[in-house]
């Protein structure tokens, strides 16, 4: 069973960093093209960042370039996203989502990690 | 960057009737490469239509997608107490992915 677990998450203030993990399981986590999706609270979805299956290519979002890096570790199955100089608007949970093989779309999520920023 | 804007943002509707959810892209979206996902109060999306056409795995075949270029549907053909959720269209052809704003189908 594919599962994606995110975890670090939490209340940072505006200016801060946080670090995001996602354990991945219950599939060749090196065989696929990752990305980070958030969500503010009572708004839709919005794609984040996306790192190739071999970590080759990134990219981002404009709302976070220069300040947030996606990165993987194919070795421990973890995705990571380092997000700094947080603001306000940056609040949301934080989606670790997994494409399928090919030219598909993401299949898969995890539950989601929720981050606040706030004075 | 594809701008997807999905009509109506609310779909008030009963158990049984046919519900027709509408994506429109700013631009012609790259070999139809459009999902729809799901979600419900408090969970993660789910992954229905892919390719604009193609259920994903174990999704019920009275969710049927289709369109292409720039107008996508995505239709319910008798909803489901369950079935009573957030949708979104994806496109997933060209960088940065973006997605559409959600209609919510409601009783």
């Amino acid at each position: 069973e594919v599962q994606l677990v995110e975890s670090g998450g939490g209340l940072v203030q505006p200016g801060g960093s946080l670090r995001l993990s996602c354990a991945a399981s219950g599939f060749t986590f090196s065989s696929n093209r990752m990305h980070w999706v958030r969500q503010a609270p009572g708004k839709g979805l919005v794609w984040v960042s996306f790192i190739s299956s071999d970590a080759k290519t990134t990219s981002y979002a404009d709302s976070v370039k220069g300040r947030f890096t996606i990165s993987r570790d194919n070795a421990k199955n973890t995705l990571y996203l380092q997000m700094n100089s947080l603001r306000v608007e940056d609040m949301a949970v934080y989606y670790c989502a997994r494409d399928g093989v090919g030219p598909t779309p993401i299949d898969y999520w995890g539950q989601g990690t929720l981050v606040t920023v706030s004075s | 960057e594809i701008v997807l804007t999905q009509s109506p943002g609310t779909l008030s509707l009963s158990p049984g009737e046919r519900a027709t959810l509408s994506c429109r892209a700013s631009q012609s979206v790259s070999s139809s490469y459009l999902a729809w996902y799901q979600q419900k109060s408090g969970q993660a999306p789910r992954l229905l239509i892919y390719g604009a056409s193609t259920r994903a795995t174990g999704i019920p075949d009275r969710f049927s997608g289709s369109g292409s270029g720039t107008d996508f549907t995505l239709t319910i053909s008798r909803l489901e107490p369950e079935d009573f959720a957030v949708y979104y269209c994806q496109q997933y052809g060209s960088s940065p992915r973006t997605f559409g704003q959600g209609t919510k189908v409601e009783i």
